[in-house]
């Protein structure tokens, strides 16, 4: 059981480069997210999905799109990648939002990305 | 905006002590999660609250809803619980949590 698998784990851009983070769950989730970690600041919501054919806002979208390709599959691109976007990106996903009950989130391993 | 506080920010115990982590928040709120990171980097959900208390294995969280805060509770702690400890809040919207800085546990043997 994979759980939440995202690719890669690592990767260095030069600033202006584009790049497509992936991330696919096998739990039948309706929900899916996008989160950056930064040192010292909380994790912060960058885009999420309710559900698939849905894509939200959450509180850091500014360079960044996003694709919920199927139930399955949810993507973030960098169109053109700053060092701003330095960061550790988490993929994760929960069976309905995460207020409600029985609704946990199952996180990926998370993409370390640099970018000069 | 909610404003999650957690303490202490770090905190060093030997093997086998009680260990209790603190998270207060601003608004009130429908759920609390407690998030476990690894020194590698992945998270792994431990708890999702709304009221009361619940225990798994040596773990317990309560939440307190009028006071706004939340405690998790290690007992008989261990090296392998070693990590940093979050905790995030969600309210106004289904789909969105407000995080904690975290607390970085290190219990020595």
């Amino acid at each position: 059981n994979a759980g939440v698998t995202q690719t890669p784990k690592f990767q260095v851009l030069k600033t202006g480069q584009s790049m497509t983070l992936q991330c696919a769950q096998d739990m039948n989730h309706n929900s899916m997210y996008w989160y950056r970690q930064d040192p010292g600041m909380g994790l912060r919501l960058i885009y999420y999905s309710a559900s698939e054919g849905t894509t939200d806002k959450g509180e850091v979208p500014n360079g960044y799109n996003v694709s919920r390709l199927n139930k399955r599959e949810f993507s973030l691109r960098l169109e053109s990648a700053a060092p701003s976007q330095t960061s550790v990106y988490f993929c994760a996903s929960s069976p309905e939002g995460v207020t409600r009950n029985g609704s946990p989130l199952h996180f990926g391993n998370g993409t370390r990305l640099t970018v000069t | 905006k909610n404003e999650v506080e957690q303490s202490p920010q770090n905190l060093t115990a030997q093997e086998g002590e009680f260990i209790t982590i603190n998270c207060s928040y601003s608004v009130g709120i429908s759920a609390l999660h407690w998030l476990q990171q690894h020194p590698g980097g992945g998270i792994v959900s431990l708890f999702m609250l709304s009221s009361g208390k619940k225990k798994h294995g040596r773990l317990i969280a309560t939440i307190n809803i009028q006071e706004k805060h939340s405690s998790l509770h290690i007992t008989a702690s261990h090296p392998r619980d070693s990590a940093v400890y979050i905790c995030a809040v969600g309210g106004g919207s289904n789909y969105k949590l407000t995080f904690g800085k975290g607390t970085l546990l290190t219990v020595n043997p």
